[in-house]
């Protein structure tokens, strides 16, 4: 039973680039949440997204940052016009049914902006 | 916003030795988790606490979820070189708002 997957695991991007992190939930999970990550910091929570629906976003930034989970296909969140300090390791979790059920995490998304 | 105090920020300790964490908070959680994160990897679920006083052991792990709801802790008996690492607690509400609060982490640093 794989676990949730994220792609790339690194990604390096120029200011003013577009950054694109894909996840793919556990088999049978349609509830997926997206954390960042600063060094020495613990996870801040970002986004949680049930198919098709975003349900809570109170953690996202208002601007250049946005997500999505279609009915198929991967979960992406997109950072458009990278800056430095969007520097961080970005986490991908899942659960089955939400409702508090125990959230799942994948290997991460390290970040780096030049 | 909510916020974890978590508690002791790092741990030195030697092999064999029980260690124990904690972590509170002036906020109610629903539900309280704990992870443990190795460098490079992503949090890996440790246990999940779901009513208040609830105590909950996976191996030589026991977690409590406080009676008051604003807290709970981690204890590790025997510790072994491989519990190296930084162990999370995260607190949630549900009812939709599902995004789990976590702590800064605790260290642990095993000295053999």
């Amino acid at each position: 039973n794989a676990g949730v997957m994220q792609n790339p695991r690194h990604l390096v991007r120029r200011r003013g680039q577009e950054a694109r992190l894909r996840c793919s939930p556990m088999k049978g999970h349609s509830h997926v949440y997206w954390y960042r990550q600063l060094p020495e910091e613990g996870l801040k929570f970002m986004v949680y997204l049930q198919k098709e629906n975003i349900i809570d976003e109170s953690g996202m930034p208002k601007e250049r940052f946005s997500a999505e989970f279609p009915k198929e296909g991967p979960s992406i969140l997109r950072i458009q016009q990278v800056v430095r300090g969007d520097s961080a390791a970005y986490f991908c979790a899942s659960s089955p049914n939400g409702r508090g059920d125990p959230q799942y995490f994948g290997p991460g998304t390290r970040l780096t902006v030049l | 916003g909510q916020q974890l105090n978590q508690s002791p920020q790092s741990m030195f300790i030697q092999e064999g030795e029980d260690v124990s964490m904690n972590c509170t908070s002036s906020s109610i959680f629903n539900t309280w988790l704990w992870y443990k994160q190795e460098p490079g990897e992503g949090p890996v679920l440790l246990i999940a606490l779901y009513k208040a006083g609830e105590l909950t052991s996976n191996g030589r792990l026991t977690a409590q979820f406080g009676i008051t709801r604003k807290d709970s802790f981690l204890n590790i008996s025997a510790s072994i070189p491989s519990d190296v690492g930084i162990y999370f607690c995260a607190g949630g509400v549900g009812g939709g708002a599902d995004g789990l609060t976590f702590g800064k982490g605790t260290h642990l640093i095993i000295q053999p």
